[in-house]
């Protein structure tokens, strides 16, 4: 357990849907991650939020529109997604900004889209 | 892209050391060394992280390289759930909460036999 939770653990969806995914942290924090992990490929980093303000998007689709209202949540809402979207999506959450600062991984939501 | 570089995969026996080894050339002097490790079905794991001295904690030794252009990941006495996707990667201590250092590679695979 590194307390972090994120729900649901799964999720089947079609392309018309619209889902939202949930992050939640009581550690204190102040960054939260999205991460997409799909088959066989790395991790790849969607967003980063400092203190509730998003400070990246690395060129995601706008299908996938992220949501920080406070320091302990953070989600994912998702609409009219592809097929290729189906993957792993991971949070994670970081005491600080300082590169000493370890990242600590949710479970993540497997997802699939129909 | 990311700045480190590691074997595909790499095989070990229980209850024997692991070397799991990182290249990383183009390392800046304000980088961190951070290990993750992800098991099957899981979100990634912090292991083990470093700037200049070895370190050691109950999971892992960090060795690194005098001139920091490489590290070795450490595991004393493998046993068969240390089987893991191990990530290396860099992060700057200055990084400001940015994107910088969150990028994971495809790891390497280990394989722990009986």
């Amino acid at each position: 357990e590194t307390g972090v939770t994120q729900t649901p653990r799964h999720l089947v969806m079609g392309m018309t849907n619209k889902k939202s995914l949930k992050c939640e942290q009581h550690l204190g924090h102040n960054a939260m991650y999205w991460y997409k992990q799909s088959a066989k490929k790395p991790l790849e980093l969607m967003f980063v939020y400092n203190f509730k303000e998003q400070t990246e998007n690395n060129s995601v689709p706008s299908r996938f529109s992220p949501e920080c209202p406070n320091s302990s949540h953070l989600f994912l809402h998702l609409h009219t997604l592809q097929p290729e979207d189906s993957a792993l999506y991971l949070c994670a959450s970081v005491p600080g900004t300082s590169g000493r600062d370890e990242q600590f991984f949710g479970p993540g939501t497997r997802l699939t889209v129909l | 892209d990311a700045k480190t570089t590691q074997p595909n995969s790499m095989e070990s026996n229980e209850e024997e050391p692991v070397h799991l080894p990182c290249n990383h050339s183009t390392i800046s002097g304000t980088d961190y060394i951070h290990w993750y490790r992800q098991l099957p079905s899981q979100g990634p794991e912090y292991v083990i992280h470093g700037l200049t001295s070895n370190v050691n904690n109950r999971m892992a030794s960090l060795a690194i390289a005098e001139d920091r252009k490489s590290s070795t990941l450490i595991l004393h006495r493998a046993t068969l759930r240390d089987a893991a996707v191990y990530y290396c990667i860099l992060r700057d201590q200055y990084s400001g909460g940015g994107a910088d250092g969150l990028t994971f590679g495809k790891g390497t695979h280990l394989i722990i036999q009986p």
